[in-house]
Order: C-alpha cells, then sequence, then structure tokens
C-alpha cells in the first residue's frame, strides 16, 4: 500500500529564511512524486516532479525539492520565502508498478511572516 | 493555458438527493480523476476513468457513486441519496496518460448537504 506523511501539520518562516515542508513516503516499488500547492478556495496547482534522474529537482516559483531515497523523503524547499508562499501544500505519490491514482499527504500550512 | 473547468463552483442539497457535478478535462487529456477533500483533511483518491470506462476506484467509491463522460467534452461525477458526509471539495483531475505525468486540477466544486 502506499502512503504519505506529512509531519508537520504547520510550518511558520520569515520571509527571506529558507523554507522547508517535509514529506516521506512509502511504496513497494519505485515512486513518482510530486508537490502540489493550493491557495485558498482554489484547486491543486502543480510545483515539481520526481520521476528519474537528478534527485534534486527544480519547480515552480523558484521551488525545489530533494529525492533521497535511502531516507525516502522528499522534502520541498526554497532558499528565500515570499509572504505570497502561504499557502497549503501537498505532496503525492504514485508507485510506478501500480496504477494511475496519487496518494496525497495530508497537507502542510505554510505560513510567511512579514 | 489550459485548464480544467468544473461547475458549479458550490452546490447545495437536501440530504437523500442526487447530485451530478461536471467537470470539461484538458481536451487532449486521456485519463480522468475525481477526488474529494473533506473540510479540513487530506486529498482523497475516488476514481480514474480512461477510454469510457472505470480504471481504478477506491473503497469510498461505493454504489452511491458515478461517473460518466457522456459527450467527449464533460466528465461527470454523479452521488445518488446523498448524505451528510458527502459534504465536501470534490474535485475533478486530467492527465495525458503515461504514469509519470501531473495531474492538472479544477477549481473544485464545494458540496453542501444539509
Amino acid at each position: 500500500a502506499q502512503s504519505v506523511a506529512q509531519p508537520e501539520d504547520q510550518v511558520n518562516v520569515a520571509e527571506g529564511n529558507p523554507l522547508t515542508v517535509k514529506c516521506t513516503y512509502s511504496v513497494s516499488g519505485n515512486p513518482y512524486l510530486f508537490w502540489y500547492v493550493q491557495y485558498p478556495n482554489r484547486g491543486l496547482q502543480f510545483l515539481l516532479k520526481y520521476i528519474t534522474g537528478d534527485n534534486l529537482v527544480k519547480g515552480s516559483y523558484g521551488f525545489e525539492a530533494e529525492f533521497n531515497k535511502s531516507q525516502t523523503s522528499f522534502h520541498l524547499k526554497k532558499p528565500s520565502a515570499l509572504v505570497s508562499d502561504s499557502a497549503l501544500y501537498f505532496c503525492a505519490v504514485r508507485d510506478r508498478n501500480y496504477g494511475q491514482n496519487f496518494v496525497f499527504g495530508p497537507g502542510t500550512r505554510l505560513s510567511v511572516l512579514p | 493555458e489550459p485548464e480544467v473547468t468544473q461547475t458549479p463552483s458550490h452546490q447545495v442539497t437536501q440530504m437523500g438527493q442526487e447530485v451530478i457535478l461536471r467537470c470539461v478535462p484538458i481536451s487532449n487529456h486521456l485519463y480522468f480523476y475525481w477526488y474529494r477533500q473533506i473540510l479540513g483533511q487530506k486529498v482523497e483518491f475516488l476514481v480514474s476513468f480512461y477510454n469510457n470506462e472505470i480504471s481504478e476506484k477506491s473503497e469510498i467509491f461505493d454504489d452511491q457513486f458515478s461517473v460518466e463522460r457522456p459527450d467527449g467534452s464533460n466528465f461527470t461525477l454523479k452521488i445518488r441519496s446523498t448524505k451528510l458526509e458527502d459534504s465536501a471539495m470534490y474535485f475533478c483531475a486530467s492527465t495525458e496518460g503515461s504514469t509519470y505525468n501531473e495531474q492538472f486540477f479544477g477549481p473544485g466544486t464545494r458540496l453542501t448537504v444539509l
């Protein structure tokens, strides 16, 4: 069975500081990993994905994430946070050997303080 | 940029009534999905649809639910005999097809069952 954990319900960071939103996953096979962001009253917007290759992937709005197979993690990072980054962030996994659907984590609310 | 659209944005219904939620996926996409998000909880997979039939469904997607692609553009989710616990945001998503492609989400329909 696939599962995703986001151990922090809430992350607070000051504007201009680096941010990290944590994600760990469990799949039986090899994973495809995704990050989505949800702004209030909006749908989920794709940020980035890991499929294969370089463990560090870069995505939209200056975000990046690092795939760590040994730690089964895919933490989202940004070197310098903006107030406009405040939103709900979801990590998602798909087992490349099983099915098409995503399994989402519970979400982490990021608040960037001015 | 092409996007997934959903109507209505908010649906209020009485318990026991039937509702139909509508989605227009991105035109060249082949796989379609419904997810739901109960307030304050994580995004949950309901069903995936490909080649005019259900390809996967979760345990949530019981006989109360059905999906249809009636005319080659719309993708609908029907909920028969709604229950209070069906109150949630329902998101439609679509993807080109390969398992490594990200899913594009619509803005959601907020269903309120009274």
